[in-house]
């Protein structure tokens, strides 16, 4: 069966702090897909990056990057000098093969960035 | 064109009424999908449209009744809900029936059944 841990529930920092975001996942497939979503408090799920189980190469997207370690299965979130734009709820999401029956989200992290 | 697009965004219903919500997508996608998310999780997986056929039917109750009518909507009809069915309904869709593709998902309908 598959799992996704985000043992973090809510997070609060100050604006322009640096934040990560934990993700541990289980599986038993070699070959799986990582998700994270943004949902803002309008509700929208907003897809973030989808990383292959055969690409551990980290990724950066502007204030936004990722660390994919195979060898302690996470997926970690680190969003650089956060903004207040960046309060969401984030949602880490595991899927072992093409079929929709297999997405499993993670309990996702609220951040809250104060100004 | 990269939006998923639900109506309305906000229902109040009560348990004897009959209500849609609709989703649309002008995308190409040929699967789109139902989610239900309670405050505070989630999205749960409700069904999922492949092709126009239904692919997945996670165990919903009959009160929630899905159609597909053209690649581009996906309706959910609601019939004698529950105050507990009272939540955030998502639609989303992808390229085919295969979430390494990512899922867009729309903004949702906030129902509550009173």
């Amino acid at each position: 069966a598959q799992k996704v841990t985000q043992a973090q529930t809510e997070i609060s920092v100050v604006e322009k702090e640096d934040v990560t975001l934990d993700c541990v996942y289980e599986t038993r497939d070699t070959t799986y897909y990582l998700f994270w979503y943004k949902q803002p408090p309008s509700g929208e799920l907003v897809f973030l990056i989808r990383r292959n189980s055969f690409d551990e190469q980290n990724e950066i997207s502007g204030r936004y990057s990722w660390n994919f370690q195979k060898s302690t299965s996470s997926f970690n979130f680190t969003i650089t000098a956060s903004q207040v734009v960046d309060s969401a709820v984030y949602f880490c999401a595991l899927s072992v093969d093409n079929y929709g029956q297999n997405f499993v989200f993670g309990p996702g992290t609220r951040l809250s960035v104060l100004p | 064109d990269t939006e998923v697009t639900q109506t309305p965004k906000h229902l109040v219903m009560g348990m004897t009424n009959k209500k849609s919500l609709k989703c649309e997508q002008h995308m190409g996608h040929r699967a789109m999908y139902w989610y239900k998310q309670k405050a505070k999780k989630p999205p749960e997986l409700m069904f999922v449209y492949s092709y126009e056929k239904l692919s997945i039917n996670e165990s919903v109750p009959s009160r929630f009744s899905p159609e597909c009518p053209n690649s581009s909507l996906l309706n959910l009809h609601l019939h004698a809900l529950q105050p507990e069915d009272s939540a955030l309904y998502l639609c989303a869709s992808s390229q085919d029936e295969g979430t390494g593709y990512g899922y867009t998902f729309g903004s949702g309908t906030r129902l509550t059944v009173v």
